[in-house]
């Protein structure tokens, strides 16, 4: 595996309900971002990982949301008490600190809260 | 804040046609800035990276160049192909590791 891998790559919700995403970097990347995107904007960051520290959060990750990396290898993303207005592509890239200029993005989980 | 503006939002050539897409920034206190593509409903590829400190890339048909005083840089493609049709995002990152992406231009070349 040559690449960040993201899973699911499609969810379909109900409203209220919890969700959790996954996100395999690749191999030896010590730094983790999870961005959203919704249709016709670019992708906002949401927070990032330094091997298991979470560094920053963005004010949109709200109370409902949580993020972990457990052991500095791949991040889970929870949504708890979905809402409409979290349908979006969620997003995560990964980098490496030596070469931390470049992102490499994984290709992301269509979340659709109905 | 940083603000990523790209003009235009949306672009439909037919193929062979030569392209400029734009990206202004508001904060010339940057790193680095990076073009990325993105086809429909999927994630993010990096075409070129172009460091504070130079002034152009160039990879195969694409050149980006940046303008940091002015707050400016734009995507060349060359002889445009339908391949090319995707969604051309910019992303600037200051002194975070954050990037502020714009909201990108769509381009559709036709054959």
């Amino acid at each position: 595996d040559t690449g960040v891998s993201q899973d699911p790559r499609h969810k379909i919700t109900k409203r209220g309900q919890n969700v959790t995403f996954r996100c395999d970097p690749i191999s030896e990347h010590n730094r983790l971002y999870w961005y959203r995107q919704t249709l016709g904007q670019g992708p906002e960051f949401l927070t990032y990982f330094q091997n298991e520290a979470q560094l920053e959060k963005s004010r949109l990750l709200s109370d409902r949301f949580s993020a972990e990396r457990p052991k500095g290898s791949f991040s889970t993303l929870e949504i708890q008490r979905t809402e409409q207005g979290d349908s979006a592509m969620y997003l995560c890239a990964s980098s490496q600190e030596s070469q931390r200029n470049i992102q490499y993005f994984g290709a992301g989980t269509r979340l659709s809260v109905l | 804040k940083q603000e990523v503006t790209q003009i235009p939002a949306a672009l439909s050539v037919p193929e062979g046609e030569n392209l400029v897409l734009n990206c202004s920034f508001t904060d010339s206190a940057i790193y680095n800035l990076q073009w990325f593509r993105q086809d429909p409903g999927k994630g993010l590829t990096s075409l070129l990276l172009i460091q504070s400190s130079q002034r152009e890339q160039t990879s195969g048909r694409l050149n980006a160049s940046l303008d940091k005083s002015s707050g400016r840089s734009t995507l060349y493609i060359a002889a445009s192909q339908p391949g090319d049709s995707a969604t051309y995002l910019c992303a600037v990152k200051g002194g975070s590791y954050i990037p502020t992406f714009g909201r990108g231009t769509s381009l559709i070349v036709h054959p």
